[in-house]
């Protein structure tokens, strides 16, 4: 079946630890997304990538890094600079670069500080 | 900073009735909507998109749009207690770089 994976699921980030959390999709999808949702809030918007070796920031990029070696591959790093980083983290893609059809979400990652 | 808005709720309403969840946008070239269905502690679903100005009908689910307003609506039919749960409102960004801007959500519960 296609989708969009995310792993882990549940990830506890210990104070000063970087972590990295991955998304794959075999939708063959152009474009992918990175989302970050904290508790009766909407989703911000992390980093997109429209084409392979090429992202851009979103409103709140500080702190996260991330990279697009391949088209079915996004992973999100979380930095010891992200002073806040507890949130649900969810992963899109979509299959134009405009997202004109709207997105694919994975199943989310749920970070925790400990 | 280009904005949706969504009235927060949360909305009741009791099993059979119409449900009409409500947004606003601020980014007057925006063209495309998409409504999205959040279960509690799930991912976002798509369940409708909508581009032209009036009514979209899918099945219980109308979205209508009024550009002019800058206004998207929601209505779900016959309203079922399976229909609980966020429902977010979201808008393309216009210029070049086009991403989806969410809204914070409407949260719905339909009581038996």
């Amino acid at each position: 079946d296609g989708g969009i994976t995310q792993s882990p699921k549940y990830l506890f980030r210990k104070e000063g630890q970087n972590v990295t959390l991955s998304c794959e999709q075999n939708l063959n999808h152009d474009a992918m997304y990175w989302y970050r949702q904290d508790p009766g809030q909407g989703l911000r918007l992390i980093y997109y990538s429209q084409i392979v070796n090429d992202f851009q920031k979103g409103d709140i990029a500080e702190g996260y890094s991330v990279s697009r070696e391949k088209k079915e591959s996004f992973p999100l790093t979380v930095t010891s600079a992200q002073k806040n980083p507890t949130a649900f983290y969810l992963c899109a893609s979509s299959i134009d670069r405009k997202g004109n059809y709207g997105y694919t979400f994975g199943s989310g990652t749920r970070l925790t500080v400990v | 900073q280009k904005e949706v808005e969504q009235n927060s709720g949360p909305l009741s309403v009791p099993e059979g009735a119409i449900a009409s969840l409500n947004c606003t946008y601020s980014d007057r070239g925006s063209q495309s909507f998409f409504w999205y269905r959040q279960y509690s502690g799930k991912s976002p679903e798509l369940i409708m998109f909508i581009y032209s100005n009036g009514d979209k009908e899918d099945g219980r689910f109308t979205a209508q749009l009024n550009k002019a307003s800058q206004y998207v609506s929601l209505l779900i039919r016959d309203s079922q207690p399976s229909d609980s749960a966020t429902y977010l409102c979201a808008a393309i960004s216009s210029g070049s770089a086009r991403q989806l801007t969410f809204g914070s959500g409407t949260q719905l519960t339909v009581l038996p």
